[in-house]
């Protein structure tokens, strides 16, 4: 079967470092996203990997081991905007995207 | 209308009901796509269209019917009801179905059948 995992919740500090993590065993494997969702509203993307290595986009980061199946979105100097679930989605063979049920990200002034 | 929009916003429906959600998007994008988000599950893929006139059935399809007869409108009928369709829909759209076209979401439906 196909399965995302990534952890349920995570806490951190306003200013400081937060590493999501994001494991995936899928039937093929056409890039991973990472989308963020504020509480009641639309997922928005952030990020795609196809490639193994990091991708770097201003204060956020995502980086990819495809034989690993692994993947891990970095946030830097953390705001309180930042509070929001953040989704790992796999596309597969069939170019259809496979989905974690997202972590909650909560920051502590 | 800029992106995409749905409607209605929120539904409470009764059990049996049928019921159609709206999905219409301005970015002349190729693929739609419908989604169900449920508590503590990811996102499902209910069912897509990679481009007008053709639809394809996802992870969650039974209970749900799509069409796409043009580019920009992608409804979603549930032909009866039942409680465990009790979720928030979203709708999404890509210019592409190959790896790196982005899907955009709609703001979302929240349904309840009771």
């Amino acid at each position: 079967g196909q399965n995302i995992d990534q952890p349920t919740e995570m806490t951190a500090t306003e200013g400081a470092i937060v590493q999501i993590n994001c494991t995936y065993q899928t039937s093929g494997f056409n890039g991973l996203f990472w989308y963020q969702q504020h509480a009641g509203e639309a997922p928005t993307f952030l990020s795609y990997n196809v490639l193994d290595g990091l991708e770097e986009k201003g204060r956020f980061s995502s980086f990819l081991s495809r034989s690993k199946g692994y993947s891990y979105l970095l946030l830097k100097e953390l705001q309180m905007k930042d509070s929001a679930s953040y989704l790992c989605a796999v596309m597969d063979s069939n170019y259809q995207l496979i989905w974690g049920a997202g972590t909650k990200l909560i920051i502590k002034p | 209308i800029a992106g995409i929009t749905q409607a209605p916003t929120s539904q409470i429906l009764a059990a049996g009901r049928r019921m159609t959600l709206r999905c219409t998007q301005d970015m002349r994008h190729n693929a739609m796509y419908w989604y169900r988000q449920d508590l503590g599950l990811g996102l499902r893929l209910i069912h897509y269209s990679n481009t007008a006139g053709t639809t394809g059935k996802g992870e969650v399809p039974d209970g749900y019917s799509v069409s796409r007869a043009n580019t920009d409108d992608f409804p979603l009928t549930l032909a009866s009801a039942v409680p465990s369709q009790t979720s928030v829909y979203f709708c999404a759209s890509s210019d592409g179905t190959s790896g790196d076209n982005e899907q955009f979401f709609g703001p979302g439906t929240r349904l309840t059948v009771l």
